[in-house]
């Protein structure tokens, strides 16, 4: 069985400071890793993606996540979040074998002037 | 390249009657999937198609059913809604195993 934790619901952060957003799984089987991005009445946007080879993931908008294998977590970074960063963040993890998302219940980033 | 499209993007019906969501999955896609977003139980699988076959299906009752056709357009039916079947219905396509999937912008559904 697969599940997907993320620690906190709401993060608030001032513009230009730093942020993280933790995430950790649990699965019997071995997982491909991803984070999402949901902005308000929107589907859901790719950030990042972690397939296979090195554990630190660059993606869009200057986001990157670092794969632990031993403490099963894939959490989230940006050195510098602007106000357009606002919106719910998902983790997700979806099985080698099984054409299917399980996400975590999101982590609301309120980013303050 | 076009994303994937889902129409209606808001629906309101009535406790009891049924509807059909539709979604267009990008080009080459072969798979689409279906999700209930809600905000007590967030994200949550109902079902996955590929190749008109279902491949993967969630745990949620015999009213909400899905198809897909040789173009890998998909539907998605609810019948006898119910209140708690308000939510966001989001549908995804993916390009294969192994790669991210694609969403669309949803389609809000409220029952009264």
């Amino acid at each position: 069985a697969q599940s997907v934790t993320q620690l906190d619901s709401q993060v608030p952060v001032f513009e230009e400071a730093p942020v993280e957003l933790r995430c950790n799984y649990s699965s019997s089987v071995s997982v491909y890793l991803f984070w999402y991005v949901q902005y308000p009445n929107q589907g859901l946007q790719l950030l990042l993606k972690y397939l296979s080879g090195s554990t630190l993931v660059k993606g869009i908008n200057g986001f990157e996540a670092e794969f632990n294998k031993s403490q099963t977590s894939f959490h989230l970074r940006k050195p510098s979040v602007h106000i357009s960063d606002t919106a719910e963040y998902f983790c997700a993890v979806s099985p080698y074998n099984f054409n299917k998302f399980y996400f975590g219940s999101g982590t609301k980033l309120n980013v303050k002037p | 390249k076009a994303g994937v499209t889902q129409t209606p993007r808001y629906l309101i019906k009535t406790r009891g009657q049924q509807v059909t969501l539709s979604c267009s999955p990008i080009s080459g896609h072969r798979s689409v999937s279906w999700y209930q977003q809600t905000p007590g139980q967030g994200l949550q699988f109902l079902f996955e198609y590929f190749s008109e076959t279902q491949r993967n299906k969630g745990n949620f009752p015999g009213r909400f059913s899905g198809r897909q056709f040789s173009n890998s357009r998909s539907e998605m039916n609810v019948s006898t809604l119910e209140l708690g079947d308000s939510a966001l219905y989001l549908c995804a396509s993916r390009p294969g195993q192994g790669t991210e999937a694609f969403f669309g912008q949803g389609t809000r559904l409220t029952v009264v």
